[in-house]
């Protein structure tokens, strides 16, 4: 089974500048999740997706990120315009349900911000 | 609120035990995980225990859970030095919509 897949894997940028990432999570997975996770610290949840619609948003910087899941299927978050306390690892994850079976991450992408 | 504490560093000798500690604040968890992560690399689920648990043990993994004091544990019995990383404790959120709530991480430091 291929897990949850995320792109780019580095990707390094100015302040002030607007960047993506991709996620595309494991086949049948109805749930999605990005976490962000700063340096020495744990991850914590940005967002979830049940399908298509937002579940928890409640830690996401609206005014600057935003993130989408148009078909239920891939995810994108996005953000614009980049502070320097942005630079983290985003990690994707997905699960079968929002109870949480199956519940896989994937590698992340690390941003810099500089 | 929801909170996860866990000491931030642990250096044992190839062969001896671990043991790494991690306090929660929310008592309706309904489970509790042990994540592993290695440099450069994504969150590996170790290993899970129910609430009304008190105990699981899986190989080298004996995960120790006291809900009074709302503390759980993970020994890593026989430890190598590809044991060498960050473990996370992590506690479902209240609202069972599948959130996690991270700890900050304990470093293994695996001497050979």
């Amino acid at each position: 089974e291929a897990g949850v897949a995320q792109s780019p894997r580095y990707k390094i940028i100015e302040k002030r500048q607007s960047v993506a990432f991709w996620c595309n999570p494991i086949s049948g997975h109805a749930t999605l999740y990005w976490y962000q996770q700063i340096l020495g610290q744990g991850p914590k949840l940005l967002i979830q997706f049940q399908n298509n619609g937002v579940v928890d948003d409640s830690q996401l910087p609206k005014d600057r990120f935003s993130a989408e899941r148009l078909k239920g299927v891939d995810s994108t978050l996005k953000i614009q315009p980049a502070k320097l306390e942005d630079s983290a690892v985003y990690l994707c994850a997905s699960s079968l349900d929002v109870a949480g079976r199956g519940y896989t991450f994937g590698s992340g992408t690390r941003l810099t911000v500089v | 609120g929801e909170d996860v504490e866990q000491s931030l560093f642990l250096s044992v000798r190839e062969g001896d035990s671990s043991v790494i500690n991690c306090t929660y604040t929310d008592s309706s968890s309904t489970y509790l995980y042990w994540y592993k992560q290695e440099p450069g690399a994504g969150l590996q689920l170790l290993t899970y225990i129910f609430s009304n648990m008190d105990m699981k043990q899986d190989q080298r993994l004996t995960v120790l859970l006291n809900k009074k004091d709302k503390h759980l544990s993970l020994r890593i019995a026989d430890t190598q030095t590809g044991d060498s990383a960050i473990y996370f404790c992590a506690e479902s959120s209240r609202s069972n919509t599948g959130k996690l709530i991270f700890g900050q991480g304990t470093t293994l430091q695996v001497k050979p």
